[in-house]
């Protein structure tokens, strides 16, 4: 069964530090999507990332930034120059071909103080 | 920008009691889903549909949820009767994707606080 692993529950940073969520992630299937999704204190989670598992390429997208490793099984997230509006809670989560569900993980609370 | 509306966003309701919650997608969308998020963790699918069907609905616990999509637009889930490990977010996500719908990105709601007491 595919399964999601977010070892940090919470991480607290000063602004303007880099901070890095670790994703590890389990599947069987050689074809399957990872997402990151935040969700702010709103409660609504935003869509900020998808993956397939054939692309292995870094992602970066301005503060954001990505970097999927295969070999060992992770997805994990960036922010470089972390602002007080980056606080919120954090998933990353796994699609799989044969299994019609997106199992998430626990996530990752940030907290970036002034 | 067009959003998923949920309604209500908090509702408080006795054990035993029956409770309804709304989503309206995205207009367009066809595939709506429904999560149950327990505190401190992260959303859990109860069940999908593609328009006005059911894709999937084996996490939904059918003795006492219910989920429809009557005309393929908004949708409702109801538990009746509500019990005190019910209490959660209930999440409403859509998506413009029919096929593998799972492999795109999902539009989130803001949600439904439920405290069952």
């Amino acid at each position: 069964a595919q399964k999601v692993t977010q070892a940090q529950t919470e991480i607290s940073v000063v602004e303007k530090e880099d901070v890095t969520l670790d994703c590890v992630y389990e599947t069987r299937d050689t074809t399957y999507y990872l997402f990151w999704y935040k969700q702010p204190p709103s409660g609504e989670l935003v869509f900020l990332i998808r993956r397939n598992s054939f692309d292995e390429q870094n992602e970066i997208s301005g503060r954001y930034s990505w970097n999927f490793q295969k070999s060992t099984s992770s997805f994990n997230f960036t922010i470089t120059a972390s602002q007080v509006v980056d606080s919120a809670v954090y998933f990353c989560a796994l699609s799989e071909a044969n299994n019609n569900d997106m199992r998430f993980g626990a996530g990752t609370r940030l907290t970036v103080k002034p | 920008e067009a959003e998923v509306a949920q309604s209500p966003r908090y509702k408080i309701t006795e054990k035993s009691q029956a409770v309804a919650f709304w989503c309206d997608p995205i207009s367009g969308h066809a595939t709506l889903y429904w999560y149950r998020q327990i505190l401190g963790q992260g959303p859990e699918l109860l069940v999908q549909f593609q328009d006005e069907s059911v894709v999937d609905d084996s996490q939904l616990p059918k003795d006492r949820f219910s989920a429809e999509r009557l005309k393929g637009v908004d949708s409702t889930l109801k538990i009746q009767p509500a019990e005190l490990g019910d209490s959660a977010m209930y999440l409403c996500a859509s998506s413009p994707a029919r096929l593998a719908a799972m492999f795109h990105e999902q539009y989130f709601g803001p949600g439904t606080r439920l405290t069952v007491t």
